[in-house]
């Protein structure tokens, strides 16, 4: 059984560009949710999908997007990057809830 | 919102003694408390977790207590080892919409725990 896989590991990125992040839930999971983990602190709820549809938003403004495929997989989109939006971004994948979530090992983002 | 609070940020035990890191939260709504173990570069790794409707849950060295009516929540680690430092943190799940069944974590802030030789 694989676990939750996200990808690229590392990215750096220019003020005001647009960025994509990709994530392949674990398998049978049919839910995913993205979280911002800010150096030093605790993850930070973005947004959840479920059958294709977003579920649920956490306080991230709407250049914050995101998709989920037929086959679970998902990504999260961010526009117009700032520099704090400099963080780790995690996608969490799950078969039920209210959980057990299985996280993979983030997408380390750097915004200059 | 839901608000979870933790303690210590940071616990430094000798190697063999207990750890004990201790959460609380503010939504009553609350049904599910996940710990969470991370390592350097790594995201989380679920190490224990208790729902709404239990009191208590052990799983070897680790165990995890929930006070509902306090709004409580610990993690005790016995017989603590090197391979056991790491961050941990608490969560609390709740749900987020009246239908479609979606939850949230929202977590602590992190306690730092250090296992000297």
């Amino acid at each position: 059984e694989t676990g939750v896989t996200q990808s690229p590991t590392h990215l750096i990125k220019t003020r005001g560009q647009q960025v994509t992040l990709r994530c392949s839930s674990q398998s049978g999971h049919n839910t995913v949710s993205w979280y911002q983990q800010a150096l030093g602190q605790g993850p930070q709820f973005i947004f959840q999908y479920y059958r294709e549809e977003e579920n649920g938003r956490g306080n991230f403004p709407p250049r914050f997007s995101g998709l989920q495929f037929p086959n679970y997989s998902s990504e999260l989109n961010v526009n117009a990057l700032e520099l704090d939006d400099s963080a780790l971004y995690l996608c969490a994948s799950s078969s039920g809830q209210p959980g057990p979530y299985t996280f993979g090992s983030g997408t380390r983002l750097t915004v200059v | 919102g839901e608000n979870v609070e933790q303690h210590p940020s940071t616990l430094s035990v000798q190697e063999g003694d207990s750890a004990v890191i201790k959460c609380t939260y503010s939504d009553s709504a609350s049904n599910y408390f996940p710990w969470y173990k991370q390592e350097l570069g790594k995201g989380p790794q679920l190490i224990i977790d208790i729902r709404s409707n239990v009191g208590e849950k052990k799983d070897q060295r680790i165990a995890v207590t929930l006070n509902k009516t306090a709004k409580h929540f610990s993690l005790h680690i016995t017989e603590t080892q090197p391979e056991d430092s790491a961050v941990y943190f608490c969560a609390a799940s709740i749900r987020f919409k009246l239908t479609g069944g979606g939850n949230k974590l929202t977590f602590g802030t992190g306690t730092q725990l250090k296992v000297e030789l």
